[in-house]
């Protein structure tokens, strides 16, 4: 079952802050959150595997609410850098739990 | 660099014919997983081996096959190819299985032009 992200896209400008979120309507066992620049393979961002797990990397960090059954991304103070469409890949309970499922993506693009 | 090779680059081609994409998965990862992204499109789930055996299948047509050899690179075959068809095609790695929070390493891609 694929994952519903949202918003679809996003437009910043530098410095402000944005919240990508990613459902699903079955039980997640885990969460998995990579970036895409245009043309260039998928970079990974962070693994999220428990209910209520909440990870960093230097601005950029995500929660895991196992019970809603969704994962939230959020970017804080945006650089340019971080531009690109961002996937969140999933893995659910009864499945064979060894591939992802992506969403569609969240095309984020910051202006300076 | 990911570590994880794809051969070719591009590769175009006409309705009807076969082609092979090759994936070197990275030194020690045992899991490799295929997938397709047509324009502008999300990442669509193929297939995934793990250690020379298929673990997982997703939206992978009849058309298309895959397997993965002994030294652990895994080849994917597209046959009687469609204009549909055309799209990057990612080969990624990892050590073990998502579900056990493996990081998958993906490699530059395959794109293939069907005309």
């Amino acid at each position: 079952q694929q994952p519903v992200q949202s918003p679809q896209a996003v437009i910043l400008r530098e410095g402000e802050d944005a919240v990508i979120n990613c459902s699903s309507s079955k039980a997640l066992y885990s969460v998995h959150w990579y970036r895409q620049k245009h043309g260039e393979a998928p970079i990974f961002l962070m693994i999220l595997l428990k209910g209520g797990e909440q990870k960093g990397h230097d601005k950029i960090s995500a929660s895991f609410n196992e019970k809603k059954q969704q994962s939230s991304l959020y970017l804080t103070a945006s650089q340019l850098s971080y531009s690109g469409t961002y996937f969140c890949g999933t893995v659910n309970y009864g499945g064979s739990q060894g591939n992802l499922i992506f969403g569609k993506g969240t095309k984020l693009s910051v202006k300076p | 660099d990911s570590g994880v090779t794809q051969t070719p680059k591009h590769l175009i081609t006409a309705t009807g014919q076969r082609v092979t994409l090759r994936c070197s998965p990275r030194s020690g990862d045992l899991s490799v997983y295929w997938y397709q992204q047509s324009l502008d499109q999300g990442l669509q789930f193929l297939i995934q081996y793990y250690n020379g055996e298929e673990r997982a299948k997703g939206n992978i047509l009849e058309r298309f096959s895959a397997q993965q050899f002994p030294d652990l690179h895994s080849e994917l075959n597209l046959s009687s190819l469609e204009l549909g068809d055309s799209a990057l095609y990612f080969c990624a790695s990892s050590v073990g299985l998502a579900g056990a929070g493996n990081e998958q390493f993906f490699g530059p891609g395959t794109r293939l032009t069907v005309l």
